[in-house]
């Protein structure tokens, strides 16, 4: 399968401040995600990064908050903006080349807001 | 939307016994059901996924099985070994429609005794 590529591995930040989150993909993927995962805990998809469109976000989580970029089949970005220490998780992208193949994901970036 | 319940949420066997673990799902739209390893600080990797139109799915000594009717789902490890701990999540999806993202489970803390 295709391999995602995320960056920054982790970070620490100040609150008040946004950091923004890229996932390159090494071949087109039709879909791509992004999830919460907090320290042993399940993964909450954020949303759905949708190509050239606005992404489609999931019940808690709005745009202002963590705006979404996709211009294209192997790229996306996630910001999370105006951060406190609540932020502080696991954020992870994942893609799927199409309907009949597996998702993957990027290596997840460690946030931590203090 | 979807909701998948995983059980138990920990799990300690010997080794070279077996480990099951159970899922539901409320949705009876999804039709694609995948499992996930994931452990300590990386990525989680598919170990086996089952479509709805399939009752039982092996790959050497994992094995999911699947009961639409019921809404239940299960991943069964056999002979297991010491580097099968790690956390197990099983998950849902709709694929080949617009609601194609992957609803996770809370996860399965497996450790296997030596």
């Amino acid at each position: 399968s295709a391999v995602i590529s995320q960056k920054p591995s982790r970070d620490i930040c100040q609150r008040g401040t946004s950091l923004t989150i890229q996932c390159q993909v090494d071949s087109q993927v039709t879909m791509m995600f992004w999830y919460r995962q907090q320290p042993g805990q399940s993964l909450t998809l954020i949303a759905t990064a949708n190509q050239g469109s606005e992404a489609t976000y999931e019940s808690g989580f709005v745009i202002d908050k963590f705006p979404i970029s996709r211009p294209n089949l192997t790229f996306s970005t996630l910001t999370v903006s105006n951060m406190s220490p609540e932020d502080s998780s696991i954020y992870l992208c994942s893609g799927e080349e199409n309907e009949n193949t597996e998702a993957f994901f990027g290596q997840g970036t460690r946030l931590t807001v203090v | 939307g979807e909701n998948v319940e995983q059980h138990p949420s920990t799990l300690s066997v010997q080794e070279g016994d077996s480990a099951v673990i159970k899922c539901t799902y409320s949705d009876s739209a999804s039709n694609y059901f995948p499992w996930y390893k994931q452990e300590l600080g990386k990525r989680p990797q598919l170990i086996i996924d089952i479509r709805s139109n399939v009752g039982e799915k092996k790959d050497q000594r994992i094995a999911v099985t699947l009961n639409k009717t019921a809404k239940h789902f299960s991943l069964h490890i056999t002979e297991t070994q010491p580097e099968d701990s790690a956390v197990y999540f099983c998950a849902a999806s709709q694929r080949g429609s617009s609601a194609s993202k992957i609803i996770f489970g809370s996860g399965t803390r497996l450790s296997i005794r030596p």
